[in-house]
């Protein structure tokens, strides 16, 4: 079964540019998080949804952030204008709400901003 | 005061030894909980969720205290390849809303 899919898996780009990561969750979970990792701050939760619509996005570091799930399938997180502090992992999880179901993560997309 | 607590470590274990470490939680509303493990530059991998009455999977045990709001974790004969950060998390909401600790580091040796 395919599990988290996170795209691009490596992005190195210049300040000031406009990022985007994309995320396709596991087909019938109704539950999507967004996180980031760095070595000083751990593993931070940014956003999620269910079924599509944002339940709390408290997480979220500035306005530069933003995250939208156009559907079931696909979820985007957008940063801009990037900047140097913004380089982590960041990383998608998803999961089906009821019977305490865990979250499963994707690999992950490691962000260097320059 | 964290949501959810663990000795960072780093654990030291020998091979072929047992290890146990636990965490601490604060919402005592909280009703799952999990293990996942995180090697170093991967994702975090659900290892094993956690029951009232204590569950095994394989070498691994875990249980919990809900009383005083703890959870504890527990590797039997260790093996190299179970070096890795050891996640506590709580859900935290009907959402599915998780909660991570920072991770306990254990490093078995040769």
């Amino acid at each position: 079964d395919a599990g988290v899919i996170q795209s691009p898996r490596h992005e190195v780009t210049e300040m000031g540019q406009e990022v985007t990561l994309r995320c396709k969750p596991i087909s019938g979970h109704n539950s999507l998080f967004w996180y980031r990792q760095t070595m000083m701050r751990g593993l931070e939760l940014l956003i999620y949804f269910n079924n599509n619509v944002p339940i709390d996005d408290s997480g979220m570091p500035e306005d530069r952030f933003s995250a939208k799930m156009p559907n079931a399938s696909f979820s985007t997180l957008k940063i801009q204008p990037s900047e140097p502090r913004d380089s982590a992992v960041y990383f998608c999880a998803s999961s089906l709400i009821g019977g305490n179901q865990p979250q499963h993560f994707g690999d992950g997309t490691r962000l260097s901003i320059l | 005061r964290k949501e959810v607590e663990q000795d960072p470590g780093p654990f030291n274990v020998p091979e072929g030894a047992t290890v146990a470490f636990n965490c601490t939680y604060s919402n005592s509303a909280s009703q799952s909980f999990f293990w996942y493990r995180q090697d170093c530059r991967k994702e975090p991998k659900l290892l094993m969720s956690v029951y009232s009455s204590g569950n095994e999977d394989g070498r691994f045990t875990a249980q919990l205290n809900r009383a005083s709001q703890y959870i504890s974790l527990l590797i039997r004969d260790s093996k190299l390849s179970d070096s890795a950060t050891y996640l506590c998390v709580v859900m935290a909401d009907s959402w599915g809303k998780l909660q991570f600790g920072a991770g306990t580091q254990v490093v078995v040796t040769p």
